[in-house]
């Protein structure tokens, strides 16, 4: 059964205080893994999509990075305006149309 | 464009009542599904669409029914309401592929409560 744990679960972070977060996942075969932005009261926000071990991808100060059993979201230099929760979620090979997996997520909260 | 689009926002029903949750996108993506939120557990696959009369199972589908007669529609039925139901709905829709993993775009969600 596919598996998705997510790490942290809470974390707290002083602007400018650099981090990352964790999913690590058990899947038979990996389509994709996917990184969501999620703030209070809205649905989720596409950020990334990671489809084989090795690769990275950017966006302003986030990046996320893909290895066999684990992803990370690092975060560069956070302001306030990166609190939210994180998801992410993977899709296996062999499963059918894009039936996604997701865990629980990281709620991350900046202060300023 | 609108994306995907739900309504109502919130609802609260009693015990035994039915409902219809709408959604619909303007983005002629195949693929929509429906996904509840709970507390502590992430986003679980109700029911999922490939496109206009194509519909299958998801993980928890027991309680929903859905239907596609059109590319942009994709509702969810509630036949009788529980308390257990009481949950964040979201849409989503993707583009779909057999050999490649999309991205879903979801909706903002509708809150509801069962008393």
């Amino acid at each position: 059964e596919d598996q998705v744990t997510q790490s942290p679960e809470a974390l707290r972070l002083q602007e400018g205080e650099s981090s990352s977060l964790n999913c690590s996942y058990t899947v038979s075969g990996l389509r994709g893994l996917f990184w969501y932005r999620q703030d209070p009261g809205k649905g989720p926000e596409f950020l990334f999509t990671l489809y084989s071990a090795g690769e990275e991808k950017e966006k302003e100060r986030l990046k996320a990075t893909l290895t066999k059993k684990e992803s990370f979201l690092h975060i560069t230099a956070p302001k306030p305006e990166d609190s939210a929760t994180y998801l992410c979620a993977v899709e296996e090979r062999n499963t059918g149309f894009q039936k996604l997996v997701f865990g629980t997520g990281t709620r991350l909260l900046v202060s300023p | 464009n609108a994306g995907v689009t739900q309504t109502p926002k919130f609802q609260v029903l009693k015990t035994g009542q039915s409902m219809t949750l709408q959604c619909a996108q303007d983005m002629n993506h195949e693929y929509m599904s429906w996904y509840r939120q709970d507390p502590g557990m992430g986003l679980r696959l109700i029911h999922y669409s490939v496109g206009a009369g194509i519909t299958d199972q998801g993980e928890v589908p027991n309680g929903y029914n859905v239907s596609r007669s059109t590319t942009e529609d994709f509702p969810l039925r509630l036949l009788s309401a529980a308390p257990s139901q009481t949950s964040v709905y979201f849409c989503a829709s993707s583009y779909t592929s057999q050999g490649g993993a999309y991205e879903q775009y979801f909706g903002p969600g509708t809150r509801l409560t069962v008393t």
